[in-house]
């Protein structure tokens, strides 16, 4: 099965500094990767996925991620911060393989993302 | 477009007490799953089903039931609530079929529902 592993349960930023949100998975043949976005008593919503094109990936609301082979990473960043972007971040990834695992998601344990102004 | 509903939004629960978790898409996708979230843990799948007359188990299933009998709904059974299952439920849906079926398909998530179980 796969794994996913966020750095951080927490991240502080002020308002206008970079933001970096760590996301690490366990596979020897590259997945699908997601990055995923909870603002509060609200459900998911896709940031942004890489699906073997490009390896920087741009999303919504400004932000992007790159894929990493060499160290299985799919880094989530942003230039500068907004208030808006206060939130809980996932990171998921799914099996190419269309077997026994068709569909699923593996979320890594989440990153809460305060903003200071 | 609705997108994904899911009713209701809260809900409190004795032990031994059975309900049904509603979830509904108006997008015509084949792909829907339930999954569990809980603090420090994020998400786990708990079931999910390819189409209408199919299911198959996640990594959490036991004490959860459901069934596909429409395309549109895909509701989660407990089936004598425990303690343990205290947590926000999530369905979601997805597109079946092109590049790399649902595993390729971004997955749109509902609003969760809130589940105490006292």
């Amino acid at each position: 099965a796969q794994s996913v592993t966020q750095l951080g349960s927490h991240v502080s930023v002020s308002e206008g500094a970079l933001v970096l949100l760590r996301c690490n998975y366990s596979s020897s043949v590259p997945p699908y990767l997601f990055w995923y976005v909870q603002y509060p008593n609200q459900g998911l919503q896709l940031l942004l996925k890489y699906t073997s094109a490009a390896t920087l990936v741009k999303g919504i609301n400004g932000f992007e991620a790159e894929f990493k082979k060499s160290e299985t990473s799919f880094h989530l960043t942003k230039p500068s911060a907004h208030m808006s972007d206060a939130a809980e971040y996932f990171c998921a990834v799914s099996d190419r393989n269309r077997g026994s695992t068709l569909g699923r998601l593996y979320f890594g344990r989440g990153t809460q993302l305060t903003v200071w102004p | 477009n609705a997108g994904v509903t899911q009713t209701p939004k809260f809900q409190v629960l004795k032990t031994g007490q059975s309900m049904t978790l509603q979830c509904a898409q108006d997008m015509n996708h084949e792909y829907m799953s339930w999954y569990r979230q809980d603090p420090g843990m994020g998400l786990r799948l708990i079931h999910y089903s390819v189409g209408a007359g199919i299911t198959d188990q996640g990594e959490v299933p036991n004490g959860y039931n459901v069934s596909r009998s429409t395309t549109e709904d895909f509701p989660l059974r407990l089936l004598s609530a425990a303690p343990s299952q205290t947590s926000v439920y999530f369905c979601a849906s997805s597109r079946g079929h092109g590049r790399g079926g649902p595993t390729y398909n971004e997955q749109f998530f509902g609003p969760g529902t809130r589940l105490t179980v006292l």
